[in-house]
């Protein structure tokens, strides 16, 4: 099967700091990967759509300058979060697009974030 | 406006019990239809994927169906067990013309398997 690993899976950090999440696609390659933020007991929310080798896609709402998505090899797509706050304590799930057999996107299994 | 509906939203049953959980969709044009299941703080895993010309998929304990003409499916559990506790999410796909599925994600229905 394909699998995709998150790092760190917990990270707790003073506001003001910033911190990196990777997102990496382990038997596969992954020319799109995904970020999505989850609160609790609600479903997942699209962050960003990142595409290897060029700028990443945000959604609605999401700041660019605040959450810093590279993707720079075809394993590996990494979220910054600048600055971080309180109120970007969250779970972030990332996702790895796989295009065969079927194009599906495998589930990483979520970085805890709290900010102090 | 393409939309996920989930129901219930949660459900508590006994250990060895059956449950079905619904999900209805007005995603279009339709690509495929997965469920997947989310333990709390994980990641969501896979249990089916589902497309156009599929009515019927089982993975072990769980059978999920598909009506694309009432745009309609449904998770069966079959003889629950305490792992089974989690949260299942239906995710519908869609087709554009350019290629690129988009996900709709439902909310999800947060299952309970009591002792």
């Amino acid at each position: 099967g394909a699998v995709v690993s998150q790092h760190p899976s917990r990270v707790i950090c003073k506001s003001g700091t910033s911190v990196k999440i990777e997102c990496r696609s382990l038997d596969f390659q992954a020319t799109t990967m995904f970020w999505y933020r989850q609160f609790p007991k609600q479903s997942l929310m699209l962050m960003a759509t990142s595409n290897e080798g060029s700028k990443a896609t945000y959604e609605q709402g999401v700041e660019k300058d605040k959450f810093l998505i590279n993707h720079a090899s075809l394993t590996l797509s990494t979220l910054t979060v600048t600055s971080a706050h309180p109120e970007d304590s969250s779970f972030y799930i990332c996702s790895a697009r796989k295009l065969l057999p079927w194009d599906e996107q495998f589930f990483g299994p979520g970085t805890r974030l709290t900010v102090l | 406006k393409n939309q996920v509906e989930q129901s219930p939203q949660s459900l508590i049953i006994l250990e060895g019990k059956n449950c079905t959980l619904q999900c209805n969709y007005t995603v279009s044009p339709f690509s495929n239809l997965r469920w997947y299941k989310q333990d709390t703080g994980r990641g969501p895993v896979s249990l089916t994927i589902m497309t156009f010309s599929e009515n019927t998929k089982s993975n072990g304990r769980y059978t999920a169906t598909l009506d694309a003409d009432t745009k309609q499916s449904s998770l069966h559990i079959t003889a629950s067990q305490l792992s089974d506790s989690a949260s299942y999410i239906c995710v519908v796909s869609a087709r554009n013309g350019g290629g690129a599925d988009g996900l709709t994600f439902g909310k999800g229905t947060h299952l309970i398997i009591q002792p």
